[in-house]
């Protein structure tokens, strides 16, 4: 069965500070990995995702995943949030051999102070 | 481009009563939907799969009876809850993932729809 965690439930960080959020995953073969932001009360938005190829990927608004297959990981990063950055965040795992269902994690929710 | 929308985006009913939120992929062609539920401060927790012309499939410990989905076509699916009580309201949000090779593997989400049954 696939898991994600998110060890942070929250992250508060300055405006203009670098932010990197975490995200672990159990699966037995290599899955799709994702990030999607969620604002409040909205739907979630796609930032980015990795299916094979290159372990660094780029995505929407400035945001940047790594993939260490080593740690399981794929940590999500943005070299300077800006204020419009706070929303809660979802790191998801999922695998054509599972119909393409997602597993979520917890979410991280980042505030961001001025 | 990959656009869902859901309708209503908020809808507040009496206990007893049915309501039908609807799903919507505006500029693709969606073989496979999701309807997933989320509780305030919580992850999201998929309730079933849907695939166009065929039944969907439901998670373990998500009632069929109580949440119909219906995918009649391959821009919308259709989710009712039947006889709604209030441990039924929740964010309801789905998802579509496009028929094209290459894409089928993403899930694009709409905004949701925010229940609340009195």
């Amino acid at each position: 069965a696939q898991s994600v965690t998110q060890p942070d439930i929250h992250i508060t960080v300055s405006e203009g500070a670098s932010l990197e959020l975490r995200c672990n995953y159990s699966y037995g073969a290599t899955p799709y990995l994702f990030w999607y932001v969620q604002s409040p009360g909205q739907g979630l938005q796609l930032l980015l995702k990795y299916f094979s190829g290159d372990t660094l990927v780029q995505g929407i608004k400035g945001f940047e995943a790594e993939f260490k297959r080593s740690q399981s990981s794929f940590n999500l990063r943005k070299p300077s949030v800006h204020w419009s950055d706070a929303a809660e965040y979802f790191c998801a795992v999922g695998a054509r051999a599972a119909g393409n269902k997602l597993t979520f994690g917890g979410g991280t929710r980042v505030l961001v102070k001025p | 481009g990959a656009v869902v929308s859901q309708h209503p985006s908020r809808v507040i009913c009496k206990s007893g009563t049915s309501v039908k939120i609807e799903c919507r992929s505006l500029d693709f062609q969606a073989t496979t939907m999701f309807w997933y539920r989320q509780f305030p401060k919580k992850s999201l927790m998929l309730m079933a799969t849907s695939n166009e012309g065929s039944k969907a499939t439901y998670e373990q410990g998500v009632e069929k009876d109580k949440f119909l989905i219906n995918h009649a076509s391959l821009t919308l699916s259709t989710l009712t809850v039947t006889s709604a009580h209030p441990e039924d309201s929740s964010f309801y949000i789905c998802s579509a993932s496009p028929g094209l090779a290459g894409a089928r593997d993403t899930q694009y989400f709409g905004p949701g729809t925010r229940l609340t049954v009195l």
